[in-house]
């Protein structure tokens, strides 16, 4: 079975310019998690999807951020314009039920504002 | 401050010695507490979980403590071997009911092995 995939793996753009990063969960995973964590510090979380619908979007930083789950399948997060503070890694998470804690990871996709 | 945090941003240990990760929550109404490995260029790894009707739980060498007196939670990683380099990252739950929804994580250490 196919893990979490995250796109790309690593982002390097100057500020003021758009990103698009992608998240493939795990097939059957009603649960999408967007997490960030700046360089040192904890992973923070930006939101969470139940299919297409945005169940919890209180991490989001501000208005520069977009999260869509179209179809309730893959899940893309666009910054724009990015800034430089916007730099870090941002980590997908699916789950099938929430019983427990155990959130499936990607490996992450990193983004450098330059 | 911050919820959950840690008392060593890195620790480093022999081979084969036992490994001791702590972490300091400060949300007395957290009820569930979970502890995910991060190796480098992976994301993290759920290891262990513990409710708080507990205080300790044994996974395959490894074993999660909870003192909910002290608001303190640690992990126990026996005979640490070279693939168990990582970032561990404890979590809680803030939320009633326990559940991935509502979890804060830590800042993470990074548990170093010696050869």
């Amino acid at each position: 079975e196919a893990g979490v995939t995250q796109f790309p793996s690593h982002s390097v753009i100057e500020k003021g310019q758009t990103v698009t990063l992608r998240c493939d969960p795990i097939s059957g995973h009603d649960n999408l998690y967007w997490y960030r964590r700046v360089m040192g510090k904890e992973i923070k979380f930006l939101l969470h999807f139940v299919k297409e619908s945005k169940q919890d979007e209180s991490g989001m930083p501000n208005n520069r951020f977009l999260a869509e789950r179209t179809g309730g399948t893959y899940s893309t997060l666009k910054v724009q314009p990015a800034e430089l503070e916007d730099s870090g890694v941002y980590f997908c998470a699916s789950a099938g039920v929430l019983r427990t804690g155990e959130l499936f990871f990607g490996e992450g996709s990193r983004l450098t504002v330059l | 401050g911050e919820s959950v945090g840690l008392h060593l941003p890195t620790l480093s240990v022999q081979e084969g010695d036992n490994s001791i990760i702590n972490c300091a929550y400060s949300n007395s109404a957290s009820d569930y507490f979970i502890w995910y490995k991060q190796e480098s260029g992976k994301g993290p790894q759920f290891i262990i979980d513990i409710r708080s009707n507990m205080d300790k739980r044994q996974g395959q060498r490894v074993t999660v403590l909870l003192n909910k007196t002290v608001k303190h939670l640690s992990l126990q990683i026996a005979a640490t071997q070279p693939g168990d380099s990582a970032v561990y990252f404890c979590a809680e739950n803030i939320r009633s009911g326990g559940g991935a929804d509502g979890l804060t994580f830590g800042k993470g250490t990074h548990l170093i092995i010696q050869p």
